[in-house]
């Protein structure tokens, strides 16, 4: 079935160092693909998405590439920052219109 | 304009007991969905309505129903609680099927203790 698998937390960086997050999925035929973001106490919130394969989804600083050769979307960002700290789940969907999570990565960013 | 509504925030309830969360969508927003997220098992997802009707069903027993109304709002609900139904459960809307291209907005989640 379909799945995602992302990089264990949590991980700790200081202020404008690079952040990488690892993500690589599992699925048939053509998903979508999707970074979420969740504050403490708060809902998912969308960070990016890519529809087809080779599409960057991009947003505040935020990257990440559908590599359907090496399924993976991996989530970058050059310079991380303190309120960039939180939870970070990469997620797909498939047909039947429901997502499929990672387990999430936390991120905490010290100054 | 108004995000997706999610009452109540918190709710604490006794095992055996039954309860009720709802979700009020973004305005014109016809597709619903639930997910459980637990520090366990992650975010799961439990169910999809569409026009008041069920289109999608996760693995998660019968106690855990739902159902939409003609005004897009919808209930879930978990009969004879259990512990290990303590969860942060979010609610998702979308304009329409198929939701990847439409987006999904959350809400911020009703957080269920079981005690």
């Amino acid at each position: 079935g379909d799945s995602v698998t992302q990089m264990e937390g949590p991980v700790t960086l200081s202020e404008e160092a690079f952040l990488t997050i690892n993500c690589t999925y599992t699925a048939t035929g053509y998903p979508s693909l999707f970074w979420y973001v969740q504050y403490p106490g708060e809902g998912l919130q969308l960070l990016l998405k890519a529809t087809k394969a080779d599409d960057k989804g991009s947003n505040k600083g935020f990257e990440a590439t559908y590599r359907k050769e090496t399924t993976s979307f991996h989530l970058e960002k050059g310079s991380v920052q303190v309120s960039d700290s939180a939870v970070y789940f990469c997620a797909l969907m498939n047909t039947g219109n429901q997502f499929y999570f990672g387990t999430g990565t936390s991120l905490t960013v010290i100054p | 304009k108004a995000g997706v509504t999610q009452t109540p925030r918190y709710l604490i309830k006794t095992r055996g007991q039954q309860v009720t969360l709802s979700c009020s969508p973004i305005s014109g927003h016809r597709s619903v969905s639930w997910y459980q997220q637990t520090p366990g098992q992650g975010l799961q997802f439990l169910f999809e309505y569409f026009s008041e009707t069920q289109r999608n069903k996760g693995n998660f027993p019968g106690r855990f129903s739902g159902r939409q109304f003609s005004n897009s709002r919808s209930e879930m609900n978990v009969s004879t609680l259990e512990l290990g139904d303590s969860a942060l459960y979010l609610c998702a809307s979308s304009l329409e099927p198929p939701g990847e291209l439409n987006g999904y907005t959350f809400g911020s989640g009703t957080r269920l203790t079981v005690v």
